[in-house]
């Protein structure tokens, strides 16, 4: 079963915007890490954070983490039509050990 | 650094037949993980191997098994197929907690 949720399902913006997507999950976790799916294809890692920490940069992107409400988001500023993509959340929780759990993800569409 | 690669990058199947998937990690990665995502859902966990044994495994039948050899590379077999095992099997590698995933084979089954 998905453990993660992510909000909204879709998104759709104009190049330049900011995009935010949220992800809710169910169980204590060990960290949280975020990736980009373009067409099917394989999954790129974005970022990892871990329970201990509250927020993340990389490049465009931030990350956040509320452990006491279970969620996290992830924030992509002046964004790009290359980052039209699928965006997943994943936990690895401190039952399952390394297995990744991941929400069905958002669909962002970044209109040039 | 060659990332992870599997093949064959696409598969045609009927129902009833074997396959058998591959995948050979990232240098230096010594965990193999498998998921399988069907269209439009998130992946889903299969099992993970890591010295050459199966460490986790996710809610799949035992129609799914798989193997790591001591090069850490890794195989995937799915007995007698049925329609519903149509999806993308992705496999990730990693040494410590971060995943990483190749590009996936997909799997149709007819």
């Amino acid at each position: 079963s998905q453990q993660g949720e992510e909000d909204p399902q879709a998104l759709s913006i104009q190049e330049g915007e900011n995009a935010t997507m949220n992800c809710s999950y169910k169980t204590s976790i060990n960290n949280l890490q975020w990736y980009r799916q373009n067409s099917g294809r394989g999954l790129v890692h974005l970022i990892l954070i871990r329970s201990n920490e509250r927020e993340k940069h990389s490049g465009r992107l931030r990350v956040t983490l509320d452990t006491s409400k279970k969620s996290s988001s992830l924030l992509i500023t002046a964004s790009r039509a290359a980052d039209t993509a699928s965006y997943f959340c994943a936990t690895d929780d401190e039952t399952s050990g390394s297995r990744l759990t991941f929400g069905e993800g958002t669909q962002l569409t970044v209109n040039p | 650094d060659a990332g992870v690669t599997q093949s064959p990058t696409h598969l045609i199947k009927t129902r009833g037949q074997q396959v058998t998937l591959r995948c050979s990690p990232k240098s230096g990665h010594d965990t193999v993980s498998w998921y399988q995502q069907a269209l439009g859902q998130g992946p889903q966990f299969i099992f993970q191997y890591y010295e050459e044994e199966e460490r986790q495994r996710g809610n799949f039948p035992d129609r799914f098994s798989g193997h790591q050899f001591p090069n850490y590379s890794s195989e995937l077999n799915v007995n007698a197929l049925l329609l519903g095992d149509s999806a993308l099997y992705l496999c990730a590698s990693s040494f410590s907690e971060t995943q990483y995933f190749g590009p996936g084979t997909r799997l149709l089954v007819l």
